[in-house]
Formats: C-alpha cells, sequence, structure tokens
C-alpha cells in the first residue's frame, strides 16, 4: 500500500521569506506522479506543483519549487517570496502511473504572517 | 470555461434522510471521484468511477451510494446509514494515464450538515 506523510502540521513564515514543507512518501513503485495542492480558506483545491518520478529536474512553477529525493522517497515544497495569499493547508499527494487512485498526506497548514 | 460544478454549496440534511450531491465537469474527462474532508485533515475516498456505467468503493464508501449514467456527471447520495455525514465533500476529476492528465481538478466543494 502507498502512503504519503506530512509531518508538519503548521508551520509560520514571514512575509517575503522562504519556507520548505516536508512530504515523504512508501511505495514499491517505480513509476508515478507527485503532487503539491493548495487549499485556502475558500476550500478550493488548487494544484500547486506536479512532479513525475522519472524526471531528474526538479519542477517549478514561479516561486514555487520541489526537493525532489527518489532513493529518500522524499519531496518537499519550497515557497520563495512567501506572499500573504499563499496563506492556505497544502496538501502532498501521490499517484501511481497509469493509475486512479490519489494518496494524500494530511497537510501542512501554512500562516503568512505580515 | 471548462471546469468541475458541484451543488449545492451548503446542505442541509435531516435525521434519516437521504441527499444527492452533484457534480458536473466539462473537461471531458474519463474519470470522477468523490472524497470526504472532515475539520483540519486530510481527503479520503468515498467512489470513483474510471468510465461511464462503473465504479468503484474507495476507503469509506459504506453509507454511500453514486451513480454514474453520463460522462459529465457523477452524483453522490449520502443515506440514512451514514451516521456521521457533517462533512465538506469535494468532486474531482482526470483522464488517467495520459501524461499529463494524470492530474485531478478539483470542484468547489458542497458542505454538508446534519440538522
Amino acid at each position: 500500500a502507498q502512503t504519503v506523510t506530512q509531518s508538519q502540521p503548521e508551520m509560520s513564515v514571514q512575509e517575503a521569506e522562504t519556507v520548505t514543507l516536508s512530504c515523504t512518501y512508501d511505495t514499491s513503485e517505480n513509476n508515478y506522479y507527485l503532487f503539491w495542492y493548495k487549499q485556502p480558506p475558500s476550500r478550493q483545491m488548487i494544484l500547486v506543483i506536479r512532479q513525475e518520478a522519472y524526471k531528474q529536474q526538479n519542477a517549478t512553477e514561479n516561486r514555487f519549487s520541489v526537493n525532489f529525493q527518489k532513493a529518500a522517497k522524499s519531496f518537499s515544497l519550497k515557497i520563495s517570496d512567501s506572499q500573504l495569499g499563499d496563506t492556505a493547508m497544502y496538501f502532498c499527494a501521490f499517484i501511481k502511473y497509469n493509475f486512479n487512485k490519489f494518496y494524500f498526506g494530511s497537510g501542512t497548514k501554512l500562516n503568512v504572517k505580515p | 470555461d471548462g471546469g468541475i460544478t458541484q451543488s449545492p454549496k451548503y446542505l442541509f440534511r435531516k435525521e434519516g434522510q437521504n441527499v444527492t450531491l452533484s457534480c458536473e465537469q466539462n473537461l471531458n474527462h474519463d474519470a470522477m471521484y468523490w472524497y470526504r474532508q472532515d475539520p483540519g485533515q486530510g481527503l479520503r475516498l468515498i467512489y470513483y468511477s474510471q468510465i461511464v456505467n462503473d465504479f468503484q468503493k474507495g476507503d469509506i464508501a459504506e453509507g454511500y451510494s453514486v451513480s454514474r449514467e453520463k460522462k459529465e456527471s457523477f452524483p453522490l447520495t449520502v443515506t440514512s446509514a451514514q451516521k456521521n455525514p457533517t462533512a465538506f465533500y469535494l468532486c474531482a476529476s482526470s483522464t488517467p494515464g495520459q501524461g499529463n492528465q494524470e492530474t485531478q481538478y478539483f470542484g468547489p466543494g458542497t458542505r454538508l450538515l446534519v440538522l
């Protein structure tokens, strides 16, 4: 069975600073995808960034980047130049290649302080 | 615009009553999903459907039922057998096995409350 672990229930960061959210996962699969989703107070789930396991290069989307360590089964999210609008719950998710079921972590609540 | 719609935004259920949550997508996605989210917690899979007229139980299917008569629609019924239905319900869709379509896209959610 696949599991996704987010060990930081809550984090805080000052506006304009950088913060890193941790995620580890457990799988015996070699081909899979990893995601970070953001859930702001509106509760809409928004895709932040996506990583294919076969790609060694870390994905980047503007201020968001990941540190993907396949051997260590680690997938952390770095948010640079944090903004007040980044305040949200962040969920790490895993899906096997050519499969339907997502596995979500329990989430990290990020508070960006002015 | 393409997307996923859920209705209603808020739903109130009386004891012993069945209620149905609507989920519609115009993304031409094959697969659709229902998740439950309790306060401060992650998402738990209730049911999912890969194609029309087919669906599978997720991790917490007891007390829920679904149908998939059309590709665009995947309604969820919360039955009276679900003893603790108060939660936030999210619908999602994707097209698995097609490169970047592995991504699940979510609707805005329905908040269900028991009177």
